[in-house]
């Protein structure tokens, strides 16, 4: 079985520059999540989705992250502008959406603004 | 507000002794806990959890114990190896509130010594 997909592994860019990241959740896995890893930081969750309805969004900083699920499958969380402090590692996870079940984590995305 | 706290940011053992990893919590709402592996370059694994209505759960090597009324759980690996290196997370969740929100802790990094 496959297990979570993202890319890109690794993303260079200038500050001010927008950024996108892609997910694919494990086949079957309703829910999925975009957690946030600051160095030397456990994963802090930024969104989750449940199919494509984001049911927790609080920890997402809206005036320059947003998220979407089209058709409950994949995912993209995108950075516009990008600043310093957003250089960081970005994971997605999935779970099959019961409450307790596992979460699967994606290997992440290491963003480094400049 | 740190939730979850892992106050060793490494620890060092010899192959063959135990490993004890350490957490406490503050919330005492969370009624699910959980230890994720995570070696670098990879997302975290998840390697055992614990209902609160426990206070041990055996996985092979691995033991973790949860002490609600000290708000402490342990994660304790015997014998330690070193394929085990890896930084370990704890992490705490609401199940029935919060859709499996995962809290984590800021993680704690083993070094197994052959």
């Amino acid at each position: 079985e496959a297990g979570v997909v993202q890319s890109p592994r690794y993303k260079i860019i200038e500050k001010k520059q927008p950024v996108a990241f892609w997910c694919n959740p494990i086949s079957g896995h309703n829910t999925l999540y975009w957690y946030l890893q600051n160095l030397g930081q456990g994963p802090e969750l930024l969104i989750r989705y449940e199919n494509e309805e984001a049911v927790d969004d609080s920890q997402l900083p809206k005036d320059r992250f947003s998220a979407e699920r089209l058709k409950g499958v994949d995912s993209t969380l995108k950075i516009q502008p990008a600043e310093l402090g957003d250089s960081a590692v970005y994971l997605c996870a999935s779970s099959a959406g019961q409450a307790g079940d596992e979460q699967y984590f994606g290997p992440g995305t290491r963003l480094t603004v400049t | 507000d740190q939730q979850v706290k892992q106050n060793s940011p490494s620890l060092s053992v010899q192959e063959g002794r135990i490993s004890i990893l350490n957490c406490d919590y503050t919330n005492s709402m969370f009624d699910y806990f959980l230890w994720y592996k995570k070696y670098p370059a990879e997302g975290p694994t998840f390697l055992i959890s614990i209902s609160s209505i426990k206070d041990k759960n055996e996985d092979g090597r691995f033991t973790v114990f949860l002490n609600k009324s000290a708000k402490h759980l342990s994660l304790h690996i015997v014998p330690s190896q070193p394929g085990d290196s890896a930084v370990y997370f704890c992490a705490a969740s609401w199940v029935n509130n919060q859709g499996g929100k995962l809290i984590f802790g800021q993680g704690t990094e083993l070094s197994v010594k052959p």
